[in-house]
């Protein structure tokens, strides 16, 4: 099955600076890739997606990047925000798995004002 | 007019006993899951289904049992509630397979 794996588990940056979280996944055959966000006591949102047909993905101060042959995707988020700590979780999924998922094990983002 | 929905929010309950969470989607969409997060954060799929019918069984003790009575309901049964049952349930739904998924604001269960 899919396995995806998400560093790093903990990032701490200074605001403005910029926050870059990775992700690896095994399955070649995944064609969607969402990001989700988690605020403290609240439920995941997603963010921004990506799906394989298409390489980057922009809105705003975050972006997505795919990288198909290696088989790794990146959320890139810049002029970071105290808003902006969460816990980041990416996911890969496919057409043909009729509702799988597979998330990985979440980023916890710290933005120090 | 919440889009995913679950109750209660919080339910705390003796070691043995059997317990329920309901949920609701008013989405339309035809995949609904649910997830286990633990106290480490991790977010882990436990059943999904589509149209009523069960697709993803994940390796889930079978204390636990889904029931979609429609497209728009998955309730969660849970017998003999074990400590290590305790986490965040958390319900989502999403249009198809491979797309965005809702997620409900979760169900907090803590077992003494």
């Amino acid at each position: 099955g899919e396995n995806v794996e998400q560093h790093p588990s903990t990032l701490s940056v200074q605001e403005g600076d910029s926050a870059v979280i990775k992700c690896t996944y095994s399955d070649s055959a995944s064609n969607y890739f969402p990001w989700y966000k988690q605020e403290l006591g609240k439920r995941p949102q997603l963010i921004i997606d990506i799906r394989s047909n298409v390489g980057e993905k922009k809105d705003q101060r975050i972006a997505v990047t795919l990288n198909k042959t290696a088989k790794h995707f990146s959320l890139h988020i810049t002029e970071t925000q105290p808003e902006d700590s969460a816990v980041y979780f990416c996911a890969a999924s496919k057409s043909t798995n009729a509702g799988k998922s597979t998330f990985g094990d979440g980023t916890t983002l710290t933005v120090k004002p | 007019d919440t889009a995913v929905s679950q109750t209660p929010k919080y339910l705390v309950t003796q070691m043995g006993n059997d317990k329920s969470i309901k949920c609701e989607q008013n989405l339309g969409h035809d995949t609904m899951y649910w997830y286990k997060q633990d106290s480490k954060k991790f977010l882990k799929i436990m059943f999904s289904y589509n149209n009523k019918e069960l697709i993803i069984n994940e390796t889930v003790p079978n204390r636990f049992s889904p029931k979609s009575p429609d497209k728009a309901h998955l309730n969660l049964h849970i017998n003999s509630l074990e400590l290590g049952d305790s986490a965040v349930y958390f319900c989502a739904s999403s249009p198809s397979g491979a797309d965005t998924q809702y997620f409900g604001p979760g169900t907090r269960l803590t077992v003494l």
